[in-house]
């Protein structure tokens, strides 16, 4: 059974702290997606990897960085939290490099505030 | 123009009632759709994959409409289960892996 894991379910931090937010998958996957959620947005793409050491911006990727040093672990960065930033973190990771196999996996979300 | 479009909702259906979800999507080149569920505070999953020859799981029907790009889910019998927001997803520009999420229909079923 596909897996993915993702370090807290609620997280609150101050405005200006460094935080980081980390996925987990256990399936060997090389695509790893960090994506938000907020009321009436909908789900929008922040950074994406296709592979270690890779990444790619999304359509929201400012105020945010991303790591991938290892092939399993994809880590999510606010180098200084904002509130605007308060929202629902999810990862989310497919099984397979070819389309048609590009079905999302979903970490269980990181509800992160920022006061 | 929004690259897929579905309509909020949200859907307030009696149990049994027979539901339809309609979505569109902007980009001809998209190659994979799917319908996905979500539940209140949950992540999304996997509801099921859109065939063009449309395909069919229990009580779900899902249609896809090449020339229209139109993507449609039907849900008879409902239940009070099916109650939960159905994401409809495309992929983006033919790339792998990475997918558009429309913004999701709420279904709320009542006994």
């Amino acid at each position: 059974d596909v897996k993915v894991t993702q370090s807290s379910r609620y997280l609150v931090k101050r405005t200006g702290e460094k935080v980081f937010l980390e996925c987990v998958q256990d399936m060997d996957h090389e695509n790893m997606f960090w994506y938000r959620q907020d009321p009436g947005l909908g789900l929008r793409l922040i950074y994406f990897s296709y592979d270690v050491k890779m990444k790619e911006k999304g359509d929201i990727p400012e105020g945010y960085s991303v790591s991938r040093e290892k092939k399993e672990r994809f880590s999510l960065i606010l180098e200084s939290a904002s509130t605007n930033q308060t929202s629902m973190y999810l990862c989310a990771s497919p099984p397979g490099s070819s389309v048609g196999t590009d079905t999302q996996y979903f970490g269980p979300g990181t509800r992160l505030t920022v006061l | 123009r929004k690259e897929v479009e579905q309509d909020p909702g949200p859907f307030n259906v009696p149990e049994g009632a027979t539901v339809a979800f309609n979505c569109t999507y902007s980009n001809s080149a998209s190659q994979s759709f799917f319908w996905y569920r979500q539940d209140c505070r949950k992540e999304p999953k996997l509801l099921m994959s859109v065939y063009s020859s449309g395909n069919e799981d229990g009580r779900f029907t899902a249609q896809l409409n090449r020339a229209s790009q139109y993507i449609s889910l039907l849900i008879r019998d409902s239940k009070l289960s099916d109650s939960a927001t159905y994401l409809c997803v495309v992929n983006a520009r033919g790339s792998q892996g990475n997918l558009i999420f429309g913004k999701g229909t709420k279904l709320s079923v009542k006994p």
